[in-house]
This record gives C-alpha cells, sequence and structure tokens, in this order.
C-alpha cells in the first residue's frame, strides 16, 4: 500500500529552470515531511524538511510548498544546475514512530 | 564528524545462505533504522532500533532480524537468502527517535 504518492516519475529541465517534485499523502497521522536527494551509488541524503505548521520552507535553492488541506507538498529547485541531476524521494512520518514512509522517486535531470 | 558507516558495501552470496550487514551511526545517535531499496519496491522500512530495542518493524518475513549493540552499532541478519532479497541496504542514523534521519551509502547485496 502506497500511502505517498510522488509525480512526476522523471523530470529533464534546463540549467537555471525550476523543477517542480510533487507528493500527495493520506494519512492524517503524517506530521514530518523530509525530502531526500540520491545520486548514484549513494545513499539518500536529507535536503530540507517541514511540518504542517507553515506553508513553506526555505533553505538555499530549495523550498518545500506545503498544502495540508489538500495533504500534498512539493519541492522546488530555483536556479536549477546540472549537479543537481539526482533522484529525488519525499518522504513522510507518522507522529507516533520514526520509521519513513517514501515516495517513489523523481529522477531529475538538468541539461547544461 | 564522521557519517554513518556500512559494511561491507557489496556483498555477493548464494541462494539459501544468510547473511549479516553491519552499520555504525553518526557518533551520539542512538536510533537506527534499516531500509531496503529495489528498483520495483522503493525504499521501504525493515526496523527501528533505539537503547539496544526494536521499537517498529516493518511488513518483512521473519528471516530478516536485527540488534543494537550498546555502543548503538546495529546489524541486521537475512537467512535462508532469497534472489528477491538482492537490493540495497540502507541504515539511518537518528540522534533520538522521532528526529532527522541521516543515510548511510548503503550495502549492494546480490544473490545469485
Amino acid at each position: 500500500q502506497q500511502q505517498v504518492k510522488q509525480s512526476p516519475q522523471s523530470l529533464i529541465v534546463q540549467k537555471g529552470g525550476i523543477p517542480i517534485i510533487n507528493c500527495a499523502y493520506e494519512n492524517t497521522a503524517f506530521d514530518y515531511f523530509p525530502w531526500y536527494q540520491q545520486f548514484p551509488g549513494k545513499g539518500p541524503a536529507l535536503l530540507i524538511a517541514i511540518r504542517p505548521d507553515v506553508s513553506e520552507k526555505k533553505e538555499g535553492r530549495f523550498t518545500i510548498s506545503f498544502n495540508k488541506s489538500a495533504k500534498q507538498f512539493s519541492l522546488h529547485i530555483m536556479d536549477s544546475q546540472p549537479g543537481d541531476s539526482a533522484t529525488y524521494f519525499c518522504a513522510a512520518r507518522e507522529t507516533s514512530g520514526s520509521r519513513l514512509t517514501f515516495g517513489e522517486g523523481t529522477q531529475l535531470t538538468v541539461n547544461p | 564528524k564522521a557519517g554513518v558507516t556500512q559494511t561491507p558495501r557489496y556483498l555477493i552470496k548464494t541462494r539459501g545462505q544468510q547473511v549479516t550487514l553491519s552499520c555504525s551511526p553518526i557518533s551520539g545517535h542512538r536510533s537506527v533504522s534499516w531500509y531496503q531499496q529495489t528498483p520495483g519496491q522503493g525504499l521501504q522500512f525493515l526496523f527501528e532500533y533505539f537503547s539496544e530495542t526494536q521499537r517498529n518493524k516493518g511488513n518483512f518475513p521473519g528471516r530478516f532480524s536485527g540488534r543494537q549493540f550498546s555502543n548503538s552499532r546495529s546489524e541486521m541478519n537475512v537467512s535462508t537468502l532469497e534472489l528477491g532479497d538482492s537490493a540495497l541496504y540502507l541504515c539511518a542514523s537518528s540522534p533520538l527517535l522521532n528526529t532527522e534521519a541521516f543515510f548511510g551509502q548503503g550495502t549492494r547485496l546480490t544473490v545469485v
């Protein structure tokens, strides 16, 4: 049972573009939503995370937008660079535990 | 500060064998979680340990087990290996329960 749905599966943008990756969830017990970046042969690296009490969070070129009523959240990458080419995963965690439920992943390619 | 260290990085085993994977968390972190990553199923939670106790378990058969030592290092064991167990096994460490999770580079297990 996939509790976090992520789209698109793949995304290609030009350098300087703003890729947007979307995630949706059903479980209202989720209260922590991180995004991870994974390069081939590496483990996922924590990029940025948000809790439902805020609608937006920015860290450097990465921004999370959160819509609690729609149960959706998204990652925006400003001024994207070829070095941002990686697989991005959204995730969610319940209040009561530490288990992360991951989306399916989005393979991002930023062309020079 | 050293990151999460997983050993070995690569492993090839034969069907029916058993395997033990090791994880050393970030210094001072007390929670360790394990995840399985495959192209078909994505990232799936296996189990979490805190203070040498299993706190949470995912939907995996009993062939998958783990433990945590007093120094927070963790091991996971898979017995009677099946071809479908071929995957990247990731360990994540957190300072405490319900805090940010940082992943290691993973152990790539191939079952032949």
